[in-house]
């Protein structure tokens, strides 16, 4: 059974905070990716990955940095946390090609920052 | 750049009757893939059918089937026998085939209720 896990379901942070978000899947995917979640914009690429320490900006990379050290973990970084990143934050993986794979997804993260 | 429009932010349906859920894209590419996911209350996104655009023929699974216009960018999902289990936010989303790390541009959702 497939598995994308996020560190935390719930988190809160102070402003200015760096916060660090947690994926790890058990597939052996080569792609990895990261998405905020917010009501009425539904979701929308920060970063992914589709190697160890390889990375590419998403849609909105603005504020944010990854880290992926290992081919089964990528971890978000706010390096100085503010209000207007309070959102739900979804971890996704895919195998690696150019095939119709799905990408299975975290149980995501809710981040209220303060 | 890509861009996926669900119009229908809300929709309504009765137990045991069908649905179909619009969706919209814009793209240059003519190779690419497009996904419906569903999203319970639950949170976890999960995918329930995808189509390849090179296929002419309509994707189904179950009670879920899709209708691919690929002139006209559409692709509505329609769920037939509608089941209390299916209420959840759907979100239509675009994925094209070149550039195979890519993420998925992802429509702002319909929130699906099932009216018991």
């Amino acid at each position: 059974d497939v598995k994308v896990t996020q560190s935390s379901r719930y988190l809160v942070k102070r402003t200015g905070e760096k916060v660090f978000l947690e994926c790890v899947q058990d597939m052996d995917h080569e792609n990895m990716f990261w998405y905020r979640q917010d009501p009425g914009l539904g979701l929308r690429l920060i970063y992914f990955s589709y190697d160890v320490k390889m990375k590419e900006k998403g849609d909105i990379p603005e504020g944010y940095s990854v880290s992926r050290e290992k081919k089964e973990r990528f971890s978000l970084i706010l390096e100085s946390a503010s209000t207007n990143q309070t959102s739900m934050y979804l971890c996704a993986s895919r195998r690696g090609g150019e095939s119709a794979d799905t990408q299975y997804f975290g149980p995501g993260t809710r981040l209220t920052v303060l | 750049a890509q861009t996926v429009t669900q119009s229908q932010p809300e929709m309504s349906v009765q137990e045991a009757e069908t649905v179909t859920l619009s969706c919209t894209y814009d793209t240059s590419e003519s190779d690419y893939y497009l996904f419906w996911y569903k999203q319970p209350p639950s949170r976890q996104m999960i995918l329930v059918i995808r189509q390849e655009a090179y296929k002419q023929q309509n994707a189904t699974e179950n009670r879920f089937s899709v209708n691919f216009q690929k002139a006209a960018k559409s692709f509505s999902l329609k769920i037939s026998d509608s089941q209390l289990g299916d209420a959840a936010m759907y979100f239509c989303a675009y994925r094209r085939m070149r550039g195979g790390a890519d993420g998925l541009t992802f429509g702002k959702g319909t929130h699906l209720i099932i009216q018991p």
